[in-house]
């Protein structure tokens, strides 16, 4: 089992806001990454550190954490956006990458 | 445009060694900061760390897996490489490759993935 706990599933309404959190011991002192995932691909990283976006990542995109848990904010949703969003970070032991379970997105 | 792109066996006999190799292309595998990793996906489930390792050869293992891993680099062929020991069907899997940061912590970039699928 993961030491980062995600929601199995999250549906939002088109335009709407969704936030996809991600809970663990390890986030209260490390900043979480968060993964977007759609059918057959590999994984985007889509937030890193306090609220970085790489490059090319829609500003719709959010990151924020608070205790125990990291939060993935996507305002106005798109239908593009549907997939799997997995978050990463540091586990128990060090060991720097752990994801969580991962999070079903559907756009409805 | 830094592209990683994994190789090896698709098919794997039970309680054989597993062995992929990722090629980095459009950088250097000997950039410092970075770690160099393996990441697997068994079918319709989520994403598993594997481990990673530094140019220098410093490594970091899942502890779950690690007694059956081993990872490695070779700086003059800009690779790194995994083995898997002792395979089962559980181990049927996309295993990705992936440049890795350790602070702040993130995967920037990854190959497209190759699947390994352990049957005799």
């Amino acid at each position: 089992s993961s030491e980062l706990t995600q929601d199995p599933a999250v549906s939002v309404a088109l335009g709407q806001t969704v936030r996809i959190t991600c809970q663990g011991d390890s986030l209260r002192s490390y900043y979480a990454s968060w993964y977007q995932q759609k059918p057959g691909q590999a994984p985007v990283l889509v937030i890193y550190g306090k609220n970085n976006r790489p490059s090319g990542i829609p500003d719709r995109f959010s990151g924020s954490s608070s205790g125990n848990t990291a939060s993935l904010t996507i305002t106005g949703a798109q239908a593009e956006d549907e997939a799997d969003y997995y978050c990463n970070s540091r586990d128990s032991s060090g060991n720097p990458w752990v994801f969580g379970g991962g999070t079903k997105l559907t756009v409805l | 445009q830094l592209q990683l792109q994994e190789s090896g066996p698709g098919l794997v006999k039970p309680s054989e060694t597993l062995s992929l190799t990722c090629t980095v292309s459009g950088g250097s595998i000997s950039s410092s900061s970075y770690y160099w990793g393996w990441i697997r996906q068994p079918p319709g489930k989520g994403l598993e760390w594997i481990g990673s390792i530094y140019y220098s050869g410093s490594t970091y293992y899942n502890p779950s897996l690690k007694s059956r891993v081993t990872i490695s680099v070779d700086t003059s062929k800009n690779q790194f490489s995994l083995k898997l020991s002792s395979v089962t069907a559980a181990d049927t899997a996309v295993y990705y490759c992936a440049r890795q940061k350790k602070l702040p912590i993130f995967l920037d970039y990854w190959g497209q993935g190759t699947l390994v699928t352990v049957s005799s």
